[in-house]
């Protein structure tokens, strides 16, 4: 079995300074970790994904996340927040097959002027 | 198509009715999810189909809820007897499978509202 937590439902940060969006996870095997954005009445985009291969990823929007497997987590980061960032950011695990995909419950980034 | 193409996109429906959500892949992809997410909360997940093999129906709530997928390719959610607490959006979303961490791709939703 395998599951995620997001630490905090509710991040709020000011224009330009660091954005960090927690998440932990379980999984029996080697995991692959994604997160996703979902912006208001839109679907949801992929913004990064693990998947053994460096443990630093960087994605879309300069959004980054590290793999810590001593730590079984992969928080999400950026450097400066944008208004445009404010979204609902979901962390998921999945198994190796990817066939069995959790979603956490996500957290919502407020972007204040 | 270029996306995960869902319909209808919005959909009110009285109590009790029955209704049906529509799923069409990108082409070639041989997964097929669907989740749900309720308002204020994270996605829940329903169903999946892989190829021909017998689809992960453990995420399904009721025996009110059922999906098909036909041809390995278009899909359907049905839910009987609507309830208020069905209403929801109801996201597909596929995906290539074989290698690990294949990105999954989602659907804009179908928003349900059972009055």
């Amino acid at each position: 079995a395998q599951s995620v937590t997001q630490l905090d439902s509710h991040v709020s940060v000011s224009e330009g300074t660091p954005v960090l969006l927690r998440c932990n996870y379980s999984s029996s095997y080697s995991p692959s970790l994604f997160w996703y954005v979902q912006h208001p009445n839109k679907g949801l985009q992929l913004l990064l994904k693990y998947t053994s291969a460096a443990t630093l990823v960087k994605g879309i929007n300069g959004f980054e996340a590290e793999f810590k497997k001593s730590e079984t987590s992969f928080h999400l980061t950026k450097p400066s927040a944008h208004m445009s960032d404010a979204a609902e950011y979901f962390c998921v695990v999945s198994s190796r097959n990817n066939n069995d995909m959790r979603f956490g419950a996500g957290t919502r980034l407020t972007v204040k002027p | 198509g270029a996306g995960v193409s869902q319909s209808p996109s919005n959909k009110v429906t009285e109590k009790g009715k029955d209704v049906e959500l529509r799923c069409d892949p990108i082409s070639g992809h041989t997964a097929l999810y669907w989740y749900r997410q309720s308002l204020g909360q994270g996605l829940e997940f329903l169903i999946y189909f892989q190829g021909n093999s017998a689809p992960d129906k453990s995420g399904l709530p009721s025996d009110r809820f059922s999906a098909e997928r036909t041809g390995g390719s278009v899909s359907t959610l049905t839910i009987q007897r609507t309830q208020q607490e069905d209403s929801a959006v109801y996201l597909c979303a596929s995906s290539l499978v074989g290698a690990p961490g294949n990105t999954i791709y989602f659907g804009e939703g179908s928003w349900l509202t059972v009055v």
